[in-house]
């Protein structure tokens, strides 16, 4: 069982907008920053939101994330067929003194 | 260009013991803390133990903590992750990361796979 809570799926069509939730504590998400990661199949997962909302150079406009209080959420504009993947939310945890992650979203886009 | 490439995974039986090593590549590998992360087949990314620049300091998730033992070679630059007593959950894709602040993961290894079973 995961520190943080997604939701185990998510799915949407071509050029949809699409939200994935994050949920977690006042000892994780309460009192850090929040981080996004994408993994493709086969692959190590890649980082697509920092601080809580910030993009890497490379990252598309589509992405965008946010935060309010101990809950987090990612959301994709424009959906593509591309952007199927896992997504996966993380945090610094002060009472672990480690990073969590959430349980994972599978995104289908149909 | 930055590289991290795990290498010592394989399948060990329950009970024996395996060395994950991670050579760094790109940056100056003394500079950063480092990490390893886990992915059992089909499940989420799972954190596993931590170093600091130095090696002077570590973590562990509670999980494997008094069986995992996380090293590092500045020298050569390289991090390692001693695993004894293995159990059939520790099964997974063990990734070499390296975080710069909070749970920000700018670089990861390609993996390695781990596999406990008789």
């Amino acid at each position: 069982q995961s520190v943080l809570t997604q939701p185990p799926s998510a799915s949407g069509t071509p050029g949809q907008r699409v939200t994935i939730s994050c949920s977690g504590s006042s000892s994780n998400i309460g009192s850090n920053y929040v981080y996004w990661y994408q993994q493709l199949p086969g692959t190590a997962p890649k980082l697509l939101i920092y601080s809580n909302n910030q993009r890497p150079s490379g990252v598309p406009d589509r992405f965008s994330g946010s935060k309010s209080g101990t809950s987090a959420s990612l959301a994709i504009s424009g959906l593509r067929s591309e952007d199927e993947a896992d997504y996966y939310c993380a945090t610094w945890d002060d009472s672990l003194s480690g990073p969590v992650f959430g349980g994972g979203t599978k995104l289908t886009v149909l | 260009e930055v590289q991290l490439v795990e290498s010592g995974g394989g399948l060990v039986q329950p009970g024996g013991s395996l060395r994950l090593s991670c050579a760094a590549c790109g940056f100056t590998f003394s500079n950063y803390w480092m990490h390893w992360v886990r992915q059992a087949p089909g499940k989420g990314l799972v954190w596993v133990s931590r170093i600091n620049s130095d090696g002077s300091n570590t973590g562990y998730a509670d999980s494997v903590k008094g069986r995992f033992t996380i090293s590092r070679d500045n020298a050569k630059n390289t991090l390692y992750l001693q695993m004894n007593s293995l159990r059939a959950e520790d099964t997974a894709v063990y990734y070499c990361a390296r975080l710069l602040v909070g749970a920000r993961i700018d670089y990861w290894g390609q993996g390695t796979l781990v596999t406990v079973s008789s």
